[in-house]
């Protein structure tokens, strides 16, 4: 079955860097685009990025445009989120998520890893 | 700040019928991208309830549903059990944004 298994996160200082990892595993991972989604402890869902199946296409949400980067390694099924310029408010639980498209754009989310924890403090 | 708008809590006695809205615009749900709905468990990551407005995956009972009209969605939850008390949230596609949404989150409460 469908495995997403996030890691990465931990206790950073502002202004700092964290790279998350997502393991994928159950399907085919070069076949589907993939998310990252956070939620603020507390709070709701707010997406973050997204890329394509093949990692061409990219988008972001304005609240971390220019400090984060989403990538793909296929050969590895893993997912990435690269943070920088971290902030207190970025402080959240980090999801990633496969989308039911191969290019993501106004799809579904159909699986979820089990979220990661970044605290920025 | 979330697009979609959703009331913060809904609720009802085992065995009723609850229903949440989700309030849109015509650059999201108005212009016709679809609506998809997530159900969170306290401690737990979200899980796909309803895609594309109505559709249910495997495994959801079919006493969950969803419609679409106009700018909003719309979930519903018939013969409610204590297992349907969470967190949930309705998502779609912002051609202004140029990204994906979410709703501010409903918190269902079974009495």
């Amino acid at each position: 079955q469908v495995q997403l298994v996030e890691s990465g996160g931990g206790v950073v200082q502002p202004g700092r860097s964290l790279r998350l990892s997502c393991a994928a595993s159950g399907f085919t991972f070069s076949n589907s685009a993939m998310h990252w989604v956070r939620q603020a402890p507390g709070k709701g869902l707010e997406w973050l990025a997204v890329i394509s199946y093949d990692g061409t296409n990219k988008y972001y949400a304005d609240s971390v445009k220019g400090r984060f980067t989403i990538s793909r390694d296929i050969s590895k099924n893993t997912l990435y989120l690269q943070m920088n310029s971290l902030r207190p408010e970025d402080t959240a639980v980090y999801y990633c998520a496969r989308d039911s498209t191969i290019f993501g754009v106004a799809g579904h989310f159909d699986n979820w890893g089990q979220g990661t924890l970044v605290t920025v403090s | 700040q979330s697009v979609l708008t959703q009331p913060p809590s809904v609720s009802g006695a085992p065995g009723q019928r609850v229903t949440i809205s989700c309030t849109g615009s015509n650059s999201n749900i108005g212009a016709g991208y679809d609506v998809h709905w997530y159900q969170q468990l306290p401690g737990t990551a979200p899980k796909l309830l309803i895609y594309g407005n109505n559709n249910r995956p495997s495994g959801v009972p079919d006493r969950i549903s969803g419609s679409k009209s106009g700018t909003s969605g719309s979930l519903a939850i018939t013969g409610l059990q204590a297992e349907d008390e969470a967190d949930y949230y309705c998502q779609s596609y912002d051609n202004s944004l140029s990204g994906e949404v979410f709703g501010t989150g409903t918190k269902v409460t079974v009495l």
